[in-house]
């Protein structure tokens, strides 16, 4: 089994619809995490960062963690064709490494 | 966001020949600086570790004797792909966090084409 699980897609939705991404992991011991997004051919870019349970909401984006659950999510509102791109959840445990551990993406299409 | 810097964006090199890759964190102190190896429509692969003055750490099946890294400094590592092969064409990246910043920060990532 992974440490990460993520969805690898392809997800499509029209352009303004609400977009859910998703991961989920096994290792209690992650405490900090992370989204991404990579456009094709270029560097992953940072998107979001969280290191507590609860909502963490930064312009159209909001993350949110559940270390309960082992669950982390993804939101989008009012996606646009800009969007499109690979997300991937990254994952760190903290302490003596900063080791990202990663998901292997969600390819993301959002139709004009 | 804090920048990462890695150069060349693209190269092309010939079977045989050895390619060096920078990466420069611009706006703070890098003490860790990861190198990914990523294939079309896949997830980043680890290579290796790296913390500044200390010897890279490799993951498993990674040639350290292929891929030499060194950081000597806290805003500076650099991958070196030596005597490379058509197998070796993959897009590279880095990223780094400082001691304060848990957060990564990716470089833009270098695209290796061996003919």
């Amino acid at each position: 089994q992974k440490e990460v699980e993520q969805d690898p897609g392809p997800l499509s939705v029209p352009e303004g619809a609400i977009v859910s991404l998703n991961c989920t992991y096994s290792n209690s011991a992650f405490q900090y995490f992370m989204w991404y997004r990579q456009y094709s051919r270029k560097g992953p870019e940072l998107l979001m960062y969280t290191y507590s349970s609860g909502n963490k909401e930064d312009g159209r984006f909001t993350a949110q963690v559940d270390k309960s659950s082992k669950y982390i999510s993804l939101f989008i509102r009012d996606s646009q064709p800009s969007d499109s791109a690979t997300y991937l959840c990254a994952m760190i445990r903290g302490g003596a490494t900063n080791k990202l551990i990663f998901g292997t993406g969600t390819l993301l299409a959002v139709q004009p | 966001g804090a920048v990462v810097s890695q150069h060349p964006s693209r190269v092309i090199c010939k079977s045989g020949t050895s390619v060096k890759i920078e990466c420069r964190s611009l706006d703070f102190q890098a003490t860790t600086m990861f190198w990914y190896r990523q294939f079309p429509k896949q997830s980043l692969m680890l290579m290796a570790t790296s913390n500044e003055g200390s010897k890279a750490t490799y993951e498993q099946g990674v040639e350290k004797d292929k891929f030499l890294i060194n950081h000597a400094s806290l805003t500076l590592s650099t991958l070196t792909v030596t005597s490379a092969h058509p197998e070796d064409s993959s897009f590279y990246i880095c990223s780094a966090t400082g001691q304060v910043r848990t957060e990564a920060f990716f470089g833009q990532g270098t695209r290796l084409t061996v003919v």
